[in-house]
């Protein structure tokens, strides 16, 4: 597909349950995020996948968060033993490359989000 | 302690008013982004940019790095300029990215 695209779109679970959300990002996009947001609130960062560098977990905001990136294209958000406080719409975001000297200064391309709802 | 500030928080225009939203940050930046995004919830990106100005159709975003502050001005507001507009940062130092609480824009015909 010619854009960012995501799944599920929707999910409702329970609470103490895993989940598991999907990214694919632009074709020969080398640069993927995660983002987060909450009812009513602003965007959060989660994650970072920079080609094959480790990823920068700097924003994720417990232990029950983690994502991988396999192959340098699709990746999967998982949140286990999800809390009702993790319900928001989590968002993903591709780029070309990084800026200069490291810089995250590449328009980001973002995709339509998973509705989370933890019950 | 917020790194990004935005105001308004919201904005209510007449059609064809012009509209400017006003984004501060606090921490060094190697470049500052314009998001837009509508009722239905998708993002799209309006601007990165460094320094100086850019334009796109009625859209204007200018940064002053020394002042740590850039302005998204809207020339010619229509009803469907209607959107929350995030101001982002990404910082000079690691990956973060840090984003405003957005400006609600509601332009009445």
């Amino acid at each position: 597909g010619a854009g960012v695209s995501q799944s599920p779109s929707n999910k409702v679970t329970e609470k103490g349950k895993d989940v598991e959300l999907r990214c694919d990002p632009i074709s020969g996009h080398t640069a993927l995020y995660w983002y987060r947001q909450s009812l009513g609130q602003g965007l959060e960062f989660l994650i970072y996948f920079q080609g094959n560098s480790a990823p920068d977990k700097s924003g994720l905001p417990s232990d029950r968060f983690s994502a991988e990136r396999t192959g340098g294209s699709v990746s999967t958000l998982t949140i286990q033993r999800t809390q009702q406080e993790d319900s928001a719409v989590y968002l993903c975001a591709s780029s070309k490359r990084p800026g200069l000297a490291g810089g995250r200064g590449e328009t980001q391309y973002f995709g339509p989000g998973t509705r989370l709802l933890v019950l | 302690k917020n790194e990004v500030e935005q105001s308004p928080q919201n904005l209510t225009a007449q059609e064809g008013e012009f509209i400017t939203i006003n984004c501060s940050y606090s921490v060094g930046i190697s470049a500052l982004h314009w998001l837009q995004q509508h009722p239905g919830g998708g993002i799209v990106s309006l601007f990165m940019l460094s320094s100086g100005k850019k334009k796109h159709g009625r859209l204007i975003a200018t940064i002053n790095i020394q002042e740590k502050h850039s302005s998204l001005h809207i020339t010619a507001s229509h009803p469907r300029d209607s959107a929350v507009y995030i101001c982002a940062i990404s910082a000079n130092t690691g990956n973060q990215f840090y984003f405003g609480t957005g400006t609600s824009l509601t332009v009445i015909p």
